[in-house]
């Protein structure tokens, strides 16, 4: 099966910081991969498809990018509604694997 | 509007039995595929199970194969998950999930509010 990792696992940034969050899979799986994000005691919201698309209501400060393994997931601009966990997910097979996640914090 | 509504989450001793439930609207049922996804205490994401559209076609992750079992009623617009032989390590709210077509490799759309499965001895 295809492994999903994300790096790194947690990361504090100051408000209007630049944050990259990076997904890699253990083959390639073309550009069938999703982000989302999770906020605390809320349901995962889908925020990217297809490695770069980004979904209907999502704010454009939310961009992603990549192809085969390697995918990013950036956060041009962090703003305080932004703290949550964020997980890739690839879907061109299953299992639909996530990755471990990455914890957004202000600092 | 699209809603997800699961039910059927509770207490249950190891090698227990539960069947969860998630009830759907504001959408054609069985033009879309769904997937119950997991998340445990303290841990990330974890994909249990997905099934077509028709419910002609299922697959599961390695954790939960030969235990649980998925299918839906589309004259009743409803998913179920039958979890059986309960492990402590099944713990977890549950989460129902529509992909945003009838087929099951994709991302999910739309998620439901959650299920809490608690196994204890």
């Amino acid at each position: 099966d295809i492994q999903m990792t994300q790096s790194p696992s947690s990361l504090s940034a100051s408000v209007g910081d630049k944050v990259t969050i990076t997904c890699r899979a253990s083959q390639g799986i073309s550009n069938y991969l999703a982000w989302y994000q999770q906020k605390p005691g809320k349901v995962p919201k889908l925020l990217i498809y297809g490695a770069s698309t980004l979904q209907s209501g999502v704010p454009s400060r939310f961009s992603g990018s990549g192809s085969g393994t390697d995918f990013t997931l950036t956060i041009s601009s962090l703003q305080p509604e932004d703290v949550a966990t964020y997980y890739c997910q690839k879907y061109n097979s299953a299992p639909l694997t996530f990755g471990g996640g990455t914890k957004v914090e202000i600092k | 509007e699209v809603q997800l509504l699961e039910s059927g989450g509770g207490l249950v001793q190891p090698g227990g039995s539960l069947r969860l439930s998630c009830a759907a609207s504001g959408f054609i049922f069985y033009n879309y595929a769904m997937s119950w996804v997991r998340r445990a205490p303290g841990k990330g994401l974890e994909w249990v199970s997905a099934i077509s559209g028709s419910g002609g076609t299922t697959y599961y992750a390695d954790s939960v194969k030969g235990r649980f079992t998925i299918s839906r009623d589309n004259s009743k617009d409803t998913l179920y998950l039958q979890m059986n032989s309960l492990r402590a390590e099944d713990a977890a709210i549950y989460y129902c999930a529509r992909h945003p077509g009838s087929g099951t490799y994709y991302f999910f759309d739309y998620w439901g509010q959650g299920a809490l499965v608690t196994v204890f001895s």
